[in-house]
């Protein structure tokens, strides 16, 4: 079994530029999650896909979109980069009971 | 809304010291409750959980126990070790299985 993995590890944008972040879910999972960690700070919910259609999303803002693909990756894609969007983005998956599975994170640094 | 307050660090120990770390949530119905650990430069792990009131989550001698009447999951250890460092999220999932974070407690063991 292939646990959750996250690409790029780090990346560097400056203000008003556009990421896309990668996830590959852990298989057989079919719900995946995204986190935005500040540093010093727990991570807030961003949004939740379940069989490539969101199902849920927290307090951000419309230029936090996804996407999940058939294979039950994922992208987190963030337009207009802000100085706060600063932070360690979290991708979760989970099955069929309430547990979440984390990748490593993918820091993102906005100047 | 739903909310979790953990004790706030950094908690400082010597090896073999007992550890307690606090966390209280606030939410309607009955949510799972979690511990997640976080080591540096890494994503979060699940360290144990508790879905329904008066069950005890334990694991790698880590344990919590659901208590509703106190609305709290308590996070202890008999004995610590160094290689315990790291910050130790508290979180709840009501039935959507977005996780509500804490935002964390960091834990220092030194020899």
């Amino acid at each position: 079994e292939t646990g959750v993995t996250q690409s790029p590890t780090h990346l560097i944008k400056t203000r008003g530029q556009q990421v896309t972040l990668r996830c590959s879910s852990q298989s057989g999972h079919n719900t995946v999650s995204w986190y935005q960690q500040a540093l010093g700070q727990g991570p807030q919910f961003i949004f939740q896909y379940y069989r490539e259609e969101e199902n849920g999303r927290g307090n951000f803002p419309p230029r936090f979109s996804g996407l999940q693909f058939p294979n039950y990756s994922s992208e987190l894609n963030v337009n207009a980069l802000e100085l706060d969007d600063s932070a360690l983005y979290l991708c979760a998956s989970g099955g069929a009971s309430y547990e979440q599975f984390f990748g490593p994170g993918t820091r993102l640094t906005v100047l | 809304g739903n909310s979790v307050t953990q004790m706030e660090g950094p908690v400082t120990l010597s090896e073999e010291a007992f550890l307690t770390i606090n966390c209280t949530y606030t939410a309607t119905g009955y949510p799972s409750l979690f511990w997640y650990v976080q080591y540096p430069g890494e994503g979060l792990q699940l360290l144990l959980k508790a879905t329904k009131a008066d069950d005890k989550g334990s694991n790698k001698g880590f344990e919590a126990t659901y208590r509703k009447e106190t609305t709290s999951f308590h996070l202890e250890k008999g004995s610590v070790q160094v290689s315990d460092s790291a910050v130790y999220f508290c979180a709840l999932s009501d039935y959507s299985d977005k996780l509500i974070f804490g935002t964390g407690t960091r834990l220092q063991v030194f020899p």
